[in-house]
């Protein structure tokens, strides 16, 4: 398995871009989730999503979207990108059936400027 | 509502002696607790977990953590540390099985003397 994938692993992008982060899991897990991380700080959620076609808000949504058309997919969508969302960003995702400790992606390192 | 803290934001330690990272927790219900590792430009790596089985957890590359409900503490141990220890650490609480309620400490980085 490859566990959770994304990409990209970096990006640059201009205030007012947009983008999409990609996320794949390849462990048929119910639950996927998006986090930032900021320097000396913990893990905080975007969005997450406990099985396709469902999407909830987390601790800090505004300025992002997020689809969940199949299980394995959880693209995190940046709109009108701003120097606040510089951040490292983690995809994760967990079974309910088969454990709890979540499984989590590379990170995708984003500078907005 | 839950929260975690880790009381130590930078830990240093020689090598070969013990590590002891500290966390505390607060929990309305009987709690899961998690330590993660993040290695420089990483992801997250699962350490050990706690979910209502025994209270001294054993987990990878020689590290445990001992639950202790009377103290709200999950504190995480090795008995010598490794160069390679050398990391970030977070400890995360939830407190409703199979949710989404993951809550993440600052973290503290552990750095290892030679």
């Amino acid at each position: 398995n490859a566990g959770v994938t994304q990409t990209p692993k970096f990006r640059i992008l201009k205030i007012g871009q947009s983008m999409t982060l990609q996320c794949t899991q390849d462990m048929n897990h119910n639950y996927m989730y998006w986090y930032r991380q900021d320097p000396g700080m913990g893990l905080k959620l975007i969005y997450y999503s406990v099985g396709a076609g469902i999407t909830d808000k987390g601790e800090v949504p505004n300025g992002y979207n997020v689809s969940r058309s199949t299980t394995e997919d959880f693209p995190l969508r940046l709109e009108l990108a701003a120097p606040s969302q510089t951040s490292v960003y983690f995809c994760a995702s967990h079974s309910r059936d088969r454990g709890l400790e979540q499984y989590f992606g590379p990170g995708t390192r984003l500078t907005v400027t | 509502a839950q929260s975690v803290t880790q009381l130590d934001s930078h830990v240093s330690v020689s090598e070969g002696t013990p590590v002891l990272l500290r966390c505390n927790y607060s929990s309305s219900y009987s709690p899961s607790l998690f330590w993660y590792v993040q290695h420089p430009n990483k992801g997250l790596q699962l350490l050990l977990k706690y979910t209502s089985a025994a209270t001294l957890v054993k987990g990878i590359n020689g590290f445990e953590a001992e639950f202790k409900k009377s103290e709200t503490s999950f504190h995480l141990t090795k008995p010598s540390a490794h160069m390679s220890d050398a990391a970030e650490y977070f400890c995360v609480v939830s407190d409703q099985a199979g949710t989404y309620k993951y809550i993440f400490g600052t973290g503290t980085r552990l750095k290892v003397l030679a």
